[in-house]
């Protein structure tokens, strides 16, 4: 069945060191959104793609997080440098528009941790 | 102030009872309001979707939306312990992509 994937479910690293998280959205969904989730903050939004094209990543510390949709089955988020305060889980969810049609399908996440 | 506020519990009952999970809301703009539930260690699925005000019932889920009030709830009926998980209410504009999500309340059913 068709289900949001994403690459690694977990990734332990130094402080420093770049991260690359990835996710394959549901075909067919052309809205892709990238959250943080946290036990303090609870779910942040951190940037959303819609036909790929960037349509908001107000919620992403611009001097070390980017997000990228190099084609329509791939979405990329990067951490460069890594901090310890980077440690949470990260979620990648795609739908098909707004309104009606913003059922979001979440992916298993990345379990994050930055020692 | 978040837009959306939710309750974080945890919230503990016994099997067979009736659970009322709720959140309220700021901005009178949201008109599409979603309930997700989330597993330990699992991504958030989408378990209840309402449009404006009104009851949506689904088995033993109902959702109510109060836009007058800015409230709305879920109901469980009759609740078992494979209910326990993470709550998420979100919401969002007519016209909105990103969801406002409220940060979760964790229900615990007990056998």
């Amino acid at each position: 069945d068709a289900r949001v994937t994403q690459t690694p479910r977990h990734k332990v690293t130094e402080m420093g060191q770049e991260v690359t998280m990835r996710c394959q959205p549901i075909l067919g969904h052309n809205t892709v959104f990238w959250y943080r989730q946290t036990m303090m903050q609870g779910l942040e939004l951190l940037a959303y793609f819609r036909n790929r094209a960037p349509l908001d990543d107000s919620g992403m510390p611009k001097d070390r997080f980017s997000a990228e949709m190099p084609d329509a089955t791939l979405a990329t988020l990067k951490i460069q440098p890594s901090e310890p305060r980077d440690s949470a889980v990260y979620f990648c969810a795609s739908g098909r528009g707004q309104g009606r049609d913003n059922e979001q399908f979440f992916g298993p996440g990345t379990r994050l941790t930055v020692l | 102030q978040k837009e959306v506020e939710q309750d974080p519990g945890p919230l503990s009952v016994p099997e067979g009872a009736i659970v009322s999970l709720n959140c309220t809301y700021s901005n009178s703009a949201f008109q599409y309001f979603m309930w997700y539930r989330q597993y330990s260690r699992k991504g958030p699925e989408l378990l209840m979707y309402t449009y404006s005000s009104g009851n949506k019932e689904d088995g033993r889920f109902t959702a109510q939306v109060d836009k007058s009030s800015k409230y709305i709830s879920l109901f469980i009926r009759d609740s078992q312990p494979s209910d326990s998980a993470t709550y998420l209410c979100a919401m969002t504009p007519n016209s909105g992509y990103a969801l406002n999500f409220g940060k979760g309340t964790s229900l615990l059913v007990t056998p």
